[in-house]
């Protein structure tokens, strides 16, 4: 079984700081990362994500994430936040082979609030 | 390409009724996973679908919770006798194969029971 840690449930900065949303994860078996990001009253939208080969992942909207397999880390990192930013971002973890590779499962979020 | 569609968005129940929450995948996909989020806790797996068979329910509650992907159709997540803790978001995602990785997701139905 696998399972992701958010360790800042909420994470406020000032428009054009940079930001770093952690997550940690644990899992027996190797697997996919990926980081979801969902607005208010919205459904998830996918942000980045690592499947394999470079561990430095570039997403949509400016963000990035590495991977850090001796750390078990998957990072979310912006070099200048934007108000539009404001929003939950999730991580979450997926075997890439196994009987359960089709289950995502979720970290609990971190509200990323981002004021003027 | 239209998105994951649900419907409906918003949804009010009394105590005892019951639910029914509809999902269309994009087109092509043939996978659908429906899962549950509580207020301040991230999304937690209920079940997965692919066309008239369900793969895996682990995730849904012994009772009064069943899901059916048809041959024709939408997806539904039905719950039977609703109570005040089955009150959260419902998504729906789905995806063309089980190796990509990404799940789409819908914009969820929120059901609130009184």
């Amino acid at each position: 079984a696998q399972s992701v840690t958010q360790l800042d449930s909420q994470v406020p900065v000032f428009e054009e700081a940079p930001v770093e949303l952690r997550c940690n994860y644990s899992s027996s078996v190797s697997v996919y990362l990926f980081w979801y990001v969902q607005y208010p009253n919205q459904g998830l939208q996918l942000l980045l994500k690592y499947l394999s080969g470079s561990t430095l992942v570039k997403g949509i909207n400016g963000f990035e994430a590495e991977f850090n397999k001796s750390q078990t880390s998957f990072h979310l990192r912006k070099p200048s936040v934007h108000i539009s930013d404001t929003a939950e971002y999730f991580c979450a973890v997926k075997e890439n082979s196994g009987g359960s590779n089709y289950k995502l499962t979720f970290g609990k979020g971190t509200l990323l609030t981002v004021n003027p | 390409n239209a998105g994951v569609m649900q419907n409906p968005r918003h949804l009010v129940r009394r105590r005892g009724q019951e639910a029914r929450l509809r999902c269309s995948p994009m087109k092509g996909h043939s996978h659908v996973y429906w899962y549950r989020q509580l207020p301040e806790e991230g999304l937690k797996f209920m079940v997965y679908l692919q066309k008239e068979n369900i793969i895996d329910e682990s995730g849904m509650p012994k009772e009064r919770f069943s899901a059916e992907f048809p041959k024709e159709g939408p997806s539904i997540l039905r719950i039977q006798q609703v109570v005040r803790g089955d009150s959260a978001a419902y998504f729906c995602a789905s995806s063309p194969t089980l190796n990509t990785g990404e799940l789409f997701f819908g914009e969820g139905s929120r059901l609130t029971v009184l």
